[in-house]
């Protein structure tokens, strides 16, 4: 079992509409989350980092997480073509000195 | 300009023939690492580093060496390359392991 989970996709939607992506992460212990964004042919960047179990709000985009349930997600609301790219969601392993990265999810927003 | 450099860029080299990938980073950062990324395997840590002259091991080491002499540098080893280690290749920073990481542009290693 994948220390992170993704599902790889593609995840296709119209532009304009809500865009959720999930993770899930085996390790009880972690304690920080990352999602990146990498476009194709380019280094992932820092979209989102969540610490505390809830909600975590940027712009469109909105970070959740839930520990009891080892699950992470990120919603990109009213999204745009601009937003097609591949999402990584990370996390720190419990011993606080690995990131682990979930193999991505692919997003299409269709114009 | 805040980054992290990583130099060659582009790199095809035969079996056996030792070769460094370069990795600077201009922060101050103290964590850095090294990851592999393979299609449908995703972003795998090889190494990673909490401060200089402190390195472990990621989660795919084998085959690779690292050095952590100065703050700034973080230069990947490869003493015999082998085709199995063609990917692309990511140096990464950050000012500590809990805190955002910064890519470099990465490096795409082609062994024959």
């Amino acid at each position: 079992q994948k220390e992170v989970e993704q599902n790889s996709g593609p995840l296709s939607v119209p532009e304009g509409a809500i865009a959720s992506l999930n993770c899930t992460y085996s390790d009880r212990g972690s304690q920080s989350f990352f999602w990146y964004r990498q476009y194709s042919g380019k280094s992932p960047e820092l979209i989102m980092s969540i610490y505390s179990n809830g909600d975590k709000e940027d712009g469109r985009f909105t970070a959740q997480l839930n520990k009891a349930s080892q699950y992470v997600s990120l919603l990109i609301r009213d999204s745009q073509p601009s937003d097609s790219a591949t999402y990584l969601c990370a996390a720190l392993s419990g011993g606080y000195q690995k990131v682990t990265f979930g193999t991505g999810t692919k997003l299409q927003v269709i114009p | 300009e805040a980054q992290v450099t990583q130099n060659p860029r582009y790199l095809i080299t035969v079996t056996g023939k030792k070769l460094t990938v370069t990795c600077s980073q201009n922060m101050n950062h103290e964590y850095m690492s090294w990851y592999r990324q393979d299609p449908g395997l995703g972003l795998r840590q090889i190494y990673y580093s909490m401060n200089v002259e402190v390195t472990d091991k990621g989660d795919v080491p084998e085959g690779y060496k690292v050095s952590r002499k100065e703050k700034r540098n973080f230069p990947l080893i490869l003493e015999s390359p082998s085709p199995n280690q063609t990917s692309l290749y990511f140096c990464a920073s950050s000012m500590t392991v809990n805190t955002e990481a910064f890519f470099g542009q990465g490096t795409r290693l082609t062994v024959v």
